[in-house]
């Protein structure tokens, strides 16, 4: 079984501030671990991806996020906010294997302050 | 690449009626497709995983009846709400991952917003 938390539902932060997004896992295999993020009214895309091969990983949009087993952590940062990072992010997680399904945690709302 | 096409991208439509969302993926083939709901300020919750060529496997508390899916080519599968309800309105969101790529990640369509009337 496979779960993610994403700890608080809502993250407000100043433009040009850090930005961390928490997010702890369970699983009973090694995970695969992703970061997405929604803007209003549509799907979901892909910030970032572990898969279990460098545990710090670099996704788009200057989002990295840093695999820590021994935390059961995959926390999501980006040094600085910018005023387009506004959105909902969800952290998921999954086992290995094509059809593996994909687990979500509740979300996380991101505000930029001006 | 690996674009996956969701239409349509809203719907508004009577109690009663059924409505038909399309998912496909536009330059890769997927034997599996995935359906997730998501309603207000929540999460996604896996609804059924599409199996080009058999039967969908749905999650536990899914309506099959209600919540026909249809995966007839490598490219395509088709949620259909039958007999729509106030409470199926909400938003819809299919899924597919391309064989190609290593470890490859799912893809998502832009979603559905179904309001039933």
């Amino acid at each position: 079984a496979q779960s993610v938390t994403q700890l608080g539902s809502h993250v407000s932060v100043s433009e040009g501030a850090l930005v961390l997004l928490r997010c702890n896992y369970s699983s009973s295999v090694p995970p695969y671990l992703f970061w997405y993020v929604q803007y209003p009214n549509q799907g979901l895309q892909l910030l970032l991806k572990y898969t279990s091969a460098a545990t710090l990983v670099k996704g788009i949009n200057g989002f990295e996020a840093e695999f820590k087993k021994s935390e059961t952590s995959f926390h999501l940062t980006k040094p600085s906010a910018h005023m387009s990072d506004a959105a909902e992010y969800f952290c998921a997680v999954s086992g290995a294997g094509a059809n593996s399904k994909l687990t979500f945690g509740k979300g996380i709302t991101l505000s930029v302050r001006p | 690449g690996a674009v996956v096409s969701q239409h349509p991208s809203w719907v508004i439509c009577k109690s009663g009626t059924s409505v038909k969302i399309e998912c496909r993926s536009l330059d890769f083939q997927a034997t599996t497709m995935f359906w997730y709901r998501q309603f207000p300020k929540q999460s996604l919750m896996l609804m059924a995983t599409s199996n080009e060529g058999s039967k969908a496997t749905y999650e536990q508390g899914v309506e099959k009846d209600k919540f026909l899916i249809n995966h007839a080519s490598l490219t395509l599968s088709t949620l259909t709400v039958t007999s729509a309800h106030p409470e199926d309105s909400s938003f819809y969101i299919c899924s597919a991952m391309p064989g190609w790529e290593k470890n490859s990640p799912l893809h998502f369509g832009n979603g559905t917003r179904l309001t039933v009337t």
